[in-house]
């Protein structure tokens, strides 16, 4: 079975640039999260959406970063501007319905490095 | 006070050695718990979900102490291959976020 996709793996760029990071969720999948980890702050949840719709973006940053799901199997992650401190690896999960102890499954991530 | 606290390690233990950790939470009304493993450069996977009594899966078992507000995990008959860190993640419910300690680095040591 399909895990939780997401793309690139890697990316580099400069500051200033716009990033978009990418995320497919697990089919049948209703929630889906987007983390950022780093060594400082460990892993940090930056907003969720539940059947398409998001419910908690307390954790964005700030205005440059935004996310949408514009339906049930992608979700987008942009950074615009991007700058050096965005740096960090980025995971998408998702989770699906049920009883309440359902687990997230984690995508391999997207390495990003603003120089 | 952190949400989710755990001890950083790092934990070097011995092949063949028991080892346990704690990961205490803040929020009394969380009501989902589980372990994450997660290797180096790689993404978190799930361990096991931790219930209300207790639950076992061959070497590792998980218990929750709602009492002192904290799970815990033990690793039995450690194998080199238990080397990793181990993220202990709480949610008030299901299918919502998940506040996640900073993780316990273990090495098994041969």
């Amino acid at each position: 079975d399909a895990g939780v996709i997401q793309s690139p793996r890697h990316e580099v760029t400069e500051m200033g640039q716009e990033v978009t990071l990418r995320c497919k969720p697990i089919s049948g999948h209703n929630s889906l999260f987007w983390y950022r980890q780093t060594m400082m702050r460990g892993l940090e949840l930056l907003i969720y959406f539940n059947n398409n719709v998001p419910i908690d973006d307390s954790g964005m940053p700030e205005d440059r970063f935004s996310a949408k799901m514009p339906n049930a199997s992608f979700s987008t992650l942009k950074i615009q501007p991007s700058e050096p401190r965005d740096s960090a690896v980025y995971f998408c999960a998702s989770s699906g319905t049920g009883d309440s102890n359902q687990p997230q499954h984690f995508g391999d991530g997207t390495r990003l490095s603003i120089l | 006070r952190k949400e989710v606290e755990q001890d950083p390690g790092p934990f070097n233990v011995p092949e063949g050695a028991t080892v346990a950790f704690n990961c205490t939470y803040s929020n009394s009304a969380s009501q989902s718990f589980f372990w994450y493993r997660q290797d180096c450069r790689k993404e978190p996977k799930l361990l096991m979900s931790v219930y209300s009594s207790g639950n076992e899966d061959g070497r590792f078992t998980a218990q929750l102490n709602r009492a002192s507000q904290y799970i815990s995990l033990l690793i039995r008959d450690s194998k080199l291959s238990d080397s990793a860190t181990y993220l202990c993640a709480v949610s008030l419910r299901g299918n919502e976020k998940l506040t996640f300690g900073t993780g316990t680095r273990l090495t098994i040591i041969p």
